[in-house]
This record gives C-alpha cells, structure tokens and sequence, in this order.
C-alpha cells in the first residue's frame, strides 16, 4: 500500500550527530520534503530532494535514494534548541497535486 | 512582511454551531492547503486549491468546505462542527505548486464541546 513512515521519537546528546529516517511508498514520485516543527509553532521548510544523493546545508543534511523509497535528515553538531518535530512530506501522493505527510519524529537534545 | 495569516488563533465552540476559520497569504501565491494537526496522526490534508475557483480534496474532506473567491483568501467552513473535528489547524500557501515550499501560518487550535 501506499504510506510514509518516520519513527515517532528520538533522542540525542547535545553535540552529537542524528540521522532521522523515513521511508515512502508511492506509485508517483516529486521529491520529498523536511519541515522542522517547534512545539507549538508552526512547520518551517528545510530541504527539499528530487534526485539521488546528499545534499547539505549548513549542519542539517538530506539524502535520498529514491530506488528504495528512502530519505533521510542528518542533523550535526545538535543544539538544544534542535528539539523538535521533523517532518517528511511527499507531494503527488495519490494524485498529481497533493500532499501527504508522516507522523513526524519528535527529537529531544538533552545536554 | 510575507506571510499567512489566520483567524481565530483559539477557539472554543460547541455542536453543530457554524464556524468559519480564514486563511489570507500576501505573497501571490496560486496553491493553498488547510491541514488538520493530531497527536500522532501528524499533518493530513483536508483540501487544497491550484487557483482561483478551483478546489480539490485531501485526505480528510469529511465535514469541511473551502472556497477560493479571491487569491489571496482560502477560508475553511465547518458547517456542524462535531466534538472530532477538535484538532489544530494551519493553512499553508506556495508559489505554483506541490513541489514548492509551504509557507505556514500560525495555525488555529480549534475545540468542539
């Protein structure tokens, strides 16, 4: 069936590096997204993949495979203020014009 | 400043009492989306719009309508509200379409006694 999966929680020690997953399965495929949700507050944009491969961007990172229906968000040097939820999306889900979100995963740095 | 408003930011409502939640972006965009927010169900899409006049339904239409009048406003209307339409909710806008990025407004936490 068509889902998309990330694990619900995690937690990390300040300083350290997390690598937070999530897996889709779709018939169609534009890219994927991460979101950063702050309790509270609302979702803020933070990568964006369409093809293969690594991208970086400051200490957060995104990497797709999208032979295996996978993505993943690297989060390095953490800080406390990275605790929060980490939303992946997929755009043209079931149809060529919407969006399906995960559950998110909720990250806590502890110092 | 770009952004998505929406009002009411709280509110607290009873049964089957009409309500109305607008939704006002300032940056011109065509695609706008209202998502309901749940305690580990995450974002799911009630309806979005590609434009003016045209709307389409998300994953969770049930109990909702929108319009698309004017391009800037994308209201939300529960017609009667029931106690499981107790959620938060955001509108969020992008320029062209899903494969740009969503700009979130504030969200509306919404409670239905």
């Amino acid at each position: 069936g068509q889902n998309i999966d990330q694990p619900t929680e995690m937690t990390a020690t300040e300083g350290a590096i997390v690598q937070i997953n999530c897996t889709y399965q779709t018939s169609g495929f534009n890219g994927l997204f991460w979101y950063q949700q702050h309790a509270g507050e609302a979702p803020t944009f933070l990568s964006y993949n369409v093809l293969d491969g690594l991208e970086e961007k400051g200490r957060f990172s995104s990497f797709l495979s999208r032979s295996k229906g996978y993505s993943y968000l690297l989060l390095k040097e953490l800080q406390m203020k990275d605790s929060a939820s980490y939303l992946c999306a997929v755009p043209g889900f079931y149809n060529n014009n919407d969006m399906r979100f995960g559950a998110g995963t909720r990250l806590t740095v502890k110092p | 400043e770009a952004q998505v408003t929406q009002n009411p930011r709280y509110l607290i409502t009873v049964t089957g009492k009409k309500l109305t939640v607008t939704c006002s972006q300032n940056m011109n965009h065509e695609y706008m989306s209202w998502y309901r927010q749940d305690p580990g169900l995450g974002l799911r899409q009630i309806y979005y719009s590609m434009n003016v006049e045209v709307t389409d339904k998300g994953d969770v239409p049930e109990g909702y309508k929108v319009s698309r009048k004017e391009k800037r406003n994308f209201p939300l209307i529960l017609e009667s509200p029931s106690p499981n339409q107790t959620s938060l909710y955001f509108c969020a806008s992008t320029a062209r379409g899903i494969t740009d990025t969503q700009y979130f407004g504030p969200g509306t936490r919404l409670t239905v006694l």
